[in-house]
């Protein structure tokens, strides 16, 4: 079964860092695009970025370059998201997806469960 | 940026009519254009890809038309299941974006 599994809710605090994650299974990890998206509570999908595993070629939204940080780690299927100051505006809900047909064009054909992100004082 | 806008925002809607969502884009995407159901509490789920094209495992009453600016969702007989908030999203330039969705409530 092709599926995405993401790291678990954090609760955090300003100004931390936080890494979470999102491993791929079933298929051919570093030949499908994954992206990250956004959404707020009781929002809309807002869409961060995408990362290819097999050469780490990355593509941020204006609205988040500089903001996070998207990376992948091949050799374990896994694809992070990570801050290295949180704010509170930085609560949310986060989900990694695949780009479906192999392809930079292409859709979200399979998404995470999701990742809560709480920062909170 | 493309901006993709959604009308209606919201609709309320009896079982068994016909639903229809419309995605305005800000300019041509041809037919990068694909549409997502999310239901509470779960992650969005794929409905049409390409405008048009089906996807396997989703009921044939969802369907998707249109190219270059506009676009339409059709859920055809609506059932309880339905009530969802759907997405268009274009996956023809960088960055992609996101309709702000349109929730569909059973009446």
């Amino acid at each position: 079964e092709v599926q995405l599994v993401q790291s678990g809710a954090e609760v955090k605090k300003p100004g931390e860092s936080l890494k979470i994650s999102c491993k791929g299974s079933g298929y051919s990890f570093t030949s499908y695009w994954i992206g990250w998206v956004r959404q707020m509570p009781g929002k809309g999908l807002e869409w961060m970025g995408i990362i290819y595993p097999g050469d780490s070629d990355t593509r941020y939204s204006p609205s988040f370059q500089g903001q996070v940080t998207i990376s992948a780690d091949k050799s374990i299927s896994t694809a992070y998201l990570q801050w290295s100051s949180l704010k509170a505006s930085d609560t949310a809900m986060y989900y990694c997806a695949r780009l479906g047909d192999g392809y930079i064009g292409g859709a979200f054909d399979i998404w995470g469960q999701g990742t809560m992100v709480t920062v909170s004082s | 940026e493309i901006v993709l806008t959604q009308s209606p925002d919201f609709q309320s809607v009896t079982p068994k009519e016909k639903v229809t969502i419309t995605c305005r884009a800000s300019q041509s995407i041809g037919s990068s254009l694909h549409w997502y159901q999310q239901k509470p509490d779960q992650s969005p789920k794929l409905l049409i890809k390409y405008a048009s094209q089906s996807i396997s495992g989703v009921p044939s009453r969802f369907s998707g038309s249109g190219s270059g600016t506009d676009f339409t969702l059709t859920i055809n007989s609506l059932e309880a299941e339905d009530a969802a908030t759907y997405y268009c999203h274009q996956s023809s330039s960088l960055p992609r974006t996101f309709g702000q969705g349109t929730k569909v409530e059973i009446k």
